[in-house]
């Protein structure tokens, strides 16, 4: 069975413009959500999706946008990027919206210059 | 907010010695996660603790939470080159959504 599935896994922006990373979950999961990685840092909440609804948010600014879709892919959205928003931004998939552990997909690294 | 609180940022060890991670919240968990993040690889699920003063052990690993379900520890017995990583714990306050600590980079000497 494949595992969470993000793309792309690398990917080189500058200032001001905006960005759609891709994640699929594992088949079953309902659930998906995104965290930002900054080098050196634990991963940072940003979003949660559970059956193409928004059931949580982290504290990141309005320019961070997300959505799930009917086969419960999803994609996050930046827009008018900062030099700040360079990291790994990681999707993990988990069944439901419970404390349940989360799987994560490889990331995507991001370069804003 | 909540706060996860991880402690030390680093330690290097000699293969074979022993190696241990604290984890503190601000705030009453629901549960606590594990996870282990290889160098240049992604966070991957070690261990979950619900239950107050839990212990669980996995081979050479022994994860505990605290009495009052603001503390964690994640102890490994006679490191391997294997054990080499970040390791993260994770918690759950309420509806609040998965928060990580910064961290505990384990590296070993051979």
């Amino acid at each position: 069975d494949a595992g969470v599935t993000q793309s792309p896994t690398h990917l080189i922006k500058t200032r001001g413009q905006h960005v759609t990373l891709r994640c699929s979950p594992i088949s079953g999961h309902k659930s998906v959500s995104w965290y930002q990685q900054v080098l050196g840092q634990g991963p940072q909440f940003i979003f949660q999706y559970y059956e193409k609804e928004e059931r949580g948010r982290g504290n990141f600014p309005d320019r961070f946008s997300a959505r799930q879709f009917p086969n419960y892919s999803s994609e996050l959205n930046v827009n008018a990027l900062l030099l700040g928003d360079s990291a790994l931004y990681l999707c993990a998939s988990s069944l439901g919206t419970g404390n349940e552990k989360l799987f994560f997909g490889s990331g995507t690294q991001l370069s804003v210059l | 907010g909540q706060q996860v609180m991880q402690i030390p940022q680093y330690q290097h060890v000699q293969e074979g010695e022993d190696f241990t991670t604290y984890c503190n919240s601000s705030t009453t968990l629901s549960n606590i996660q594990w996870y282990k993040q290889r160098p240049g690889g992604h966070p991957v699920f070690l261990i979950q603790l619900v239950k107050s003063g839990e212990v669980k052990k996995q081979k050479r690993l022994t994860f505990q939470f605290g009495e009052a379900k603001k503390n964690s520890s994640l102890h490994i017995t006679a490191t391997q080159t294997t054990d080499v990583g970040t390791y993260f714990c994770a918690g759950i306050q309420g509806a609040q959504k998965l928060v990580f600590g910064q961290g505990t980079r384990l590296t070993i000497n051979p």
